[in-house]
């Protein structure tokens, strides 16, 4: 069955950057679109990014304001969020998700990873 | 695009549930539904209005028409109470609805 584990989460400092990487298996990696998705502590789910199988189409919610970049490597079935500029509102658990065939839906979700940003 | 849902529904145990989720034209979109209990990561109940996953119990099920989609739990049983998420995508990005909270007394 498919498995998304999630890492690279920690305490950062207002101002820093931090990657998140998510390790895909089970599944033909290259053949999904996968989203990174984030909920802050007791709020609610916020969509961040898509990429396409190939990598060739990204999409971002415009609340990011150019800070996060997705990219893939279909090589090591890795996913990756780079989040710059981090502030006090980016604290959440950031999950990873997958979308087969680009249905726009998310049929398959990670653990999450936790980010704190604090000072 | 912005996604309307109640705060929270109660229920009572075997009774029907009634989650709706509210937008413009929502019926001309595909409303997927999210289950997570608390503590642990959401998991797909529902996708393209109506559709269940293979592995989701036959008492969910979802409609949508004109700008309210509807997630139905029917016979509500105490492991069905969690947050319920609906989610669309609409021009180049994923919309997500606040959340519901479904109680069971």
């Amino acid at each position: 069955q498919v498995q998304l584990v999630e890492s690279g989460g920690g305490l950062v400092k207002p101002g820093e950057s931090l990657r998140l990487s998510c390790a895909a298996s089970g599944l033909t990696f290259s053949d999904y679109y996968m989203s990174w998705i984030r909920q802050a502590p007791g709020k609610g789910l916020e969509w961040l990014s898509y990429i396409s199988g190939s990598g060739s189409t990204i999409y971002y919610a415009d609340s990011l304001e150019g800070r996060f970049t997705i990219s893939r490597d279909n090589s090591n079935n890795s996913l990756y969020l780079h989040m710059s500029s981090l502030s006090v509102d980016d604290t959440a658990i950031y999950y990873c998700a997958t979308d087969y065939g680009a249905s726009y839906f998310f049929d398959n979700w990670g653990q999450g990873t936790l980010v704190t940003v604090s000072s | 695009y912005d996604l309307t849902q109640p705060p929270s529904v109660p229920v009572s145990p075997g009774q029907t549930a009634s989650i709706t989720c509210s937008g413009e034209n929502l019926g001309n979109k595909d409303v997927s539904w999210y289950q997570q209990k608390s503590g642990q990561s959401p998991v797909l109940v529902i996708f393209q209005d109506n559709v269940r996953p293979s592995g989701v119990s036959e008492r969910f099920s979802g409609s949508n028409s004109g700008n309210t989609a509807t997630l139905t739990i029917s016979g509500t049983q105490t492991m069905d109470e969690a947050d319920y998420y609906c989610q669309v995508w609409d021009t180049s990005a994923v919309v997500f609805g606040g959340g519901t909270k479904l109680t069971v007394l």
